[in-house]
């Protein structure tokens, strides 16, 4: 079983939708939860970043943390065609020099359809 | 500032021939992480450096793999020699202006036939 697990979709979704990204962890260790963007042939654009349990928004997005339920969700209200990508969940466990050691889920490929 | 800049950004060679990937951190800051991406892996973390000294290689896969960084703006991660298996894109990232989490470069696009 891998240390974090996220479905890879792919997910198909019309503009203007609401979308629900997933990842589900084992290691209850973990305390830094992030979601990274990564267009095609691109490098992965962090895009939100919590610590613990949690919300948090930035515009359209919303992170998630239930540590409790190891599971972190990230929600992207009125989607658009630019926010068609792969998204990845990544975990790190402390800080300190090693806040870096990220471990990422497999990605979840999104399209949203004009 | 620039972020994060790596060369080649695509590196077509031959099995048995030795691959140097170089990169750029953003300036600053004193760690930096190698990670590769593969469809079968996915990102797994390589190698970090924090004052220029590697912190952890335990995801080097083999002896064939090595990386340096000589001083706080440069690092190569160094593959001799090549084999088909190693193609894959390999990624370095470095801290931002926050400094809790890191930032991605380009990539290296490596083939190796």
């Amino acid at each position: 079983q891998k240390e974090v697990e996220q479905d890879p979709g792919p997910l198909s979704v019309p503009e203007g939708a609401i979308v629900s990204l997933n990842c589900t962890y084992s290691n209850s260790a973990f305390q830094y939860f992030m979601w990274y963007r990564q267009y095609s042939r691109k490098g992965p654009e962090l895009l939100m970043y919590t610590y613990s349990s949690g919300n948090k928004e930035d515009g359209r997005f919303t992170a998630q943390v239930d540590k409790s339920s190891k599971y972190i969700s990230l929600f992207i209200r009125d989607s658009q065609p630019s926010d068609s990508a792969t998204y990845l969940c990544a975990m790190s466990l402390t800080g300190g020099t090693s806040y870096g050691k990220l471990t990422f889920g497999q990605g979840t490929i999104l399209t949203v359809h004009p | 500032d620039a972020g994060v800049i790596q060369s080649p950004r695509h590196e077509v060679t031959e099995m048995g021939q030795e691959v140097t990937l170089r990169c750029k951190p953003i300036s600053g800051h004193n760690s930096l992480f190698w990670y590769r991406q593969t469809m079968m892996r996915g990102l797994e973390l390589l190698i970090y450096f924090n004052n220029n000294v590697p912190i952890d290689d335990s995801g080097m896969p083999e002896d064939r793999f090595s990386a340096k960084m000589p001083n706080a703006s440069f690092s190569t991660l160094k593959i001799q020699p090549s084999e088909p298996r190693d193609s894959a894109v390999y990624f370095c990232a470095s801290p931002g202006i926050t400094g809790n989490t890191i930032y991605f470069g380009e990539g290296s696009w490596l083939t190796v036939v």
